[in-house]
């Protein structure tokens, strides 16, 4: 089974510009994560996907961050433009949804991404 | 509320021994406790997970001990080996697809050989 896709795995740009990060989820998941993973953090919510509606993206700074979920698969996130403190590791993962044992949340790799 | 805390931020452990991670949490909703295993430039994977109704899960060295009434859980690598250094996250959630999912700071462990 192939795994959580993401492009590209390393980005340096410098501030007010723009990135925008692509993800193809595991076959068949219907819910999508962006997290951020600030160094020396735990990962934290940005948006969450069910198919290709947003179920929560509460901590999404809006003002400059967008991401959307065209036809329930793939997701791009968008940064516009980029300040300093969005330096971060940038992870997609996908989950087929809850069953009786929880909700196991699988992971890309992630793309890192400098802002100087 | 949300939060879980996490300790400690590095731990180091000799070969053979056992390490051993603790979380703390407030939010009383707060019912399906994952941790996760990263390793350098990958993301987390899902190590072990519990729910609440058991105070013990164990998969091979991985063992979860959950005490309820402190809000607290731990996870206890038994006979740790230098492949176990990694970063080891706690996160805990509520028990619906609405839940998100709240990770702990991270513990950098290291396993000396």
């Amino acid at each position: 089974e192939a795994g959580v896709a993401q492009s590209p795995r390393y980005k340096i740009i410098e501030k007010r510009q723009s990135v925008a990060f692509w993800c193809n989820p595991i076959s068949g998941h219907a819910t999508l994560y962006w997290y951020q993973q600030i160094l020396g953090q735990g990962p934290k919510l940005l948006i969450q996907f069910q198919n290709n509606g947003v179920v929560d993206d509460s901590q999404l700074p809006k003002d400059r961050f967008s991401a959307e979920r065209l036809k329930g698969v793939d997701s791009t996130l968008k940064i516009q433009p980029a300040k300093l403190e969005d330096s971060a590791v940038y992870l997609c993962a996908s989950s087929s949804g809850w069953s009786f044992s929880g909700n196991t949340i699988y992971f890309g790799e992630g793309s890192w991404l400098t802002v100087v | 509320q949300q939060q879980v805390k996490q300790s400690p931020q590095s731990l180091i452990v000799q070969k053979g021994g056992i390490s051993i991670i603790n979380c703390a949490y407030e939010n009383t909703a707060f019912d399906y406790f994952p941790w996760y295993q990263q390793f350098p430039g990958k993301g987390p994977a899902l190590l072990i997970a519990i729910r609440p109704d058991v105070s013990e899960k164990k998969e091979g060295r991985f063992t979860i001990s959950f005490n309820k009434s402190a809000k607290q859980f731990s996870l206890h690598i038994m006979d740790s080996q230098p492949g176990d250094s990694a970063t080891y996250f706690c996160a805990a959630s509520g028990y619906s697809s609405a839940s998100k999912i709240i990770f702990g700071s991270g513990t950098r462990l290291s396993i000396r050989p």
